[in-house]
């Protein structure tokens, strides 16, 4: 069973570093990109980038260029999004999700997705 | 960047009514690589529709997509009680994968 469990909540201080994780079991976690989405409180999904485990490659999005770090360690199938200066405007939930593709390497969509991290930033 | 503007905003409908929700993209969708997901509060997406028209495992066939370019629909044939959700739409065509910022299908 193909399986994404993400670290779980988190309460920071504005100005902390964070780094939460995602970790993928029942499939080969080097064959499908993962990717990172955030939904801020009551708000809709946004497309923070995405990690192919395979080779480290990463993609961002322009709104999150330089804002967060996606890295993933192969050895133990886990995906990682990480903060070095969290503010108040980064309270959200954020869920990994992996991107189904075919035989043929055309994508799919997001067809398995983490349980969400509830991050929170106060002072 | 690709902008998904879905519309409308929100659908209030009764139980087994018909659904249309729209989906248009800023410029062309590369491939079809358009998907919709539903979530319901508390929970995270899950997929329904993949390359614009192709149900995704385990999905009822009350719910199709379809469309191509810039314009795509999402139709829920006859609504059931658990399909009062949100629904969005993304594409995976072109970086940054972009969602549209959703329509709320909510019980009138």
């Amino acid at each position: 069973e193909v399986q994404l469990v993400q670290s779980g909540a988190e309460v920071k201080k504005p100005g902390e570093s964070l780094k939460i994780s995602c970790k993928g079991s029942g499939y080969s976690f080097t064959s499908y990109w993962i990717g990172w989405v955030r939904q801020m409180p009551g708000k809709g999904l946004e497309w923070m980038g995405i990690i192919y485990p395979g080779d480290s490659v990463t993609r961002y999005s322009p709104s999150f260029q330089g804002q967060v770090t996606i890295s993933a360690d192969r050895s133990i199938s886990t995906a990682y999004l990480q903060w070095s200066s969290l503010k108040a405007s980064d309270i959200a939930m954020y869920y990994c999700a992996r991107m189904d593709e075919d035989d043929y390497g055309d994508y799919r969509g997001f067809d398995y997705w983490g349980q969400g991290t509830l991050v929170t930033v106060s002072s | 960047e690709v902008v998904l503007t879905q519309s409308p905003g929100t659908l209030s409908l009764s139980p087994g009514e018909r659904a249309t929700l729209s989906c248009r993209a800023s410029q062309s969708v590369s491939s079809n690589y358009l998907a919709w997901y539903q979530q319901k509060p508390g929970q995270p997406p899950r997929l329904l529709i993949y390359d614009a028209s192709s149900r995704a495992s385990g999905i009822p066939d009350r719910f199709s997509g379809s469309g191509s370019g810039t314009d795509f629909t999402l139709t829920i044939s006859r609504l059931e009680p658990e399909d009062f959700a949100v629904y969005y739409c993304q594409q995976f065509g072109t970086s940054p994968w972009t969602f549209g910022q959703g329509t709320k299908v909510e019980i009138k």
